[in-house]
């Protein structure tokens, strides 16, 4: 059974306090690995895709890592308005284009 | 470009009652999912249409949860009769399905179940 591990639960940071978020997962064939933002009331905003290991993916503040066990979701010189939850989903080769996701991390970016 | 449209946005019922959630999916996207997530949780997949046929419906609870995607464009989601657990926000999320190439989902705000 895939799973997906988020930590920590839940981060606070004063604006550009740079921090990492990161994604565990146990997987049988890893298609893809996929970051979203989420904003209270909203679904689900796609950041990132990441395929195999060592690939990396920058969008503005945020820059996403994986290796063989996790990823790493990277926020450098953070804004408020970059509060959010963040959430890992993993697509495995044997489940077709299911995402299993984590828990989410909650990010709150303090002025 | 339209976003994935799904209505009503927000439904409160009894428990035993019966409850449809509708989604519009990105004009040509073949691929079609329903998501449940639980407050605090993240989204779990309930269903997966490709076109207009079932590709993925082994985590829906088929006594009281049914889903149709008529002529393979909208969708909708029935739960009857609802359970206080199944108090929860209904994401439907929508993908172009590239063979071989990026497949990212795209989600629509999703539709807030409150069960009484």
């Amino acid at each position: 059974e895939d799973q997906v591990t988020q930590s920590p639960e839940a981060l606070r940071l004063q604006e550009g306090e740079s921090s990492s978020l990161n994604c565990s997962y146990t997987v049988s064939g890893l298609r893809g690995l996929f970051w979203y933002r989420q904003d209270p009331g909203k679904g689900p905003e796609f950041l990132f895709t990441l395929y195999s290991a060592g690939e990396e993916k920058e969008k503005e503040r945020l820059k996403a890592t994986l290796t063989k066990k996790e990823s790493f979701l990277h926020i450098t010189a953070p804004k408020p308005e970059d509060s959010a939850t963040y959430l890992c989903a993993v697509q495995a080769g044997t489940s077709g284009s299911r995402l299993t996701f984590g828990e989410g991390t909650q990010l709150t970016v303090n002025p | 470009e339209a976003g994935v449209a799904q209505s009503p946005r927000y439904k409160i019922i009894e428990k035993r009652q019966s409850v449809a959630f509708w989604c519009n999916p990105i004009s040509g996207h073949a691929t079609l999912y329903w998501y449940q997530q639980i407050l605090g949780q993240g989204p779990k997949l309930l269903i997966q249409f490709q076109n207009n046929g079932v590709v993925d419906d082994s985590q829906l609870p088929k006594d009281r949860f049914s889903a149709e995607r008529l002529k393979g464009v909208d969708s909708t989601l029935k739960i009857q009769p609802a359970k206080l657990e199944d108090s929860a926000v209904y994401l439907c999320a929508s993908s172009l399905y590239r063979l071989g190439g990026d497949d990212e989902q795209y989600f629509g705000p999703g539709t807030r179940l409150t069960v009484t």
